[in-house]
């Protein structure tokens, strides 16, 4: 069964600080992985990895994958209150016509203290 | 561009009861899909669609039916409306690019469901 476990589930930090969010998988045919924000709505798009060791960046946020251990990171240095919200991390699959199916792991809860 | 649009935004049904879900986008995106998402679980896809008149099961599809008659509509069915029905409900869209297709998917701003 394909999943997705992301680490830890929530998390309280204060302004400042730097935090790293863990995604790992077990799914066959991994094609991508993909980071959400969400805050109280629709999810949006942070980062999409398809290539080990390729670090994606925005801003203070940064993400990369390893696809021998199957898993990703995401950082946030130097937090912000805004960036309270709800990280989600999704695998996408590579087979047939589920191309488009994502797998999303349960999300990590960060709250930023001023 | 107005994206994704999906309504109603809240909704309270009574078991037993039918209703649909309306998802609409303006990008000319050719994969749609639906997911529930409840407390603590993620969300799980219900169904999806590749393309106008195609449609298939995800992972959570009992209870709910859909349809694509058009690129641009992907509606929701709830047949009978039961309890555990109870979730909020995004509508997501995605366009083709070539060996990338189709994973930046754009969420619509949800639908709050409550099945009393």
């Amino acid at each position: 069964e394909d999943k997705v476990v992301q680490s830890p589930l929530s998390l309280v930090v204060h302004e400042g600080d730097t935090v790293t969010l863990n995604c790992s998988y077990e799914v066959t045919n991994f094609r991508s992985l993909l980071w959400y924000k969400q805050e109280k709505k629709a999810p949006t798009f942070l980062f999409m990895l398809t290539s080990s060791g390729i670090e994606k960046k925005s801003g203070r946020l940064s993400s990369i994958l390893d696809k021998k251990e199957l898993f990703s990171i995401l950082n946030i240095t130097a937090t912000q209150t805004g960036d309270s919200a709800v990280y989600l991390c999704a695998v996408g699959l590579d087979y047939g016509g589920s191309q488009g199916n994502l797998i999303f792991g349960k999300g990590t809860k960060l709250s930023v203290k001023p | 561009n107005a994206g994704v649009t999906q309504t109603p935004k809240f909704q309270v049904l009574k078991t037993g009861q039918s209703m649909t879900l309306q998802c609409a986008q303006d990008m000319n995106h050719e994969y749609m899909s639906w997911y529930r998402q409840d407390p603590g679980m993620g969300l799980r896809l219900i169904h999806y669609s590749v393309g106008a008149g195609i449609t298939d099961q995800g992972e959570v599809p009992n209870g709910y039916n859909v349809s694509r008659s058009t690129t641009e509509d992907f509606p929701l069915r709830l047949l009978s409306a039961a309890p555990s029905q109870t979730s909020v409900y995004f509508c997501a869209s995605s366009y083709s690019r070539g060996d990338e297709f189709p994973y930046e998917q754009y969420f619509g701003p949800g639908t709050r469901l409550t099945v009393t």
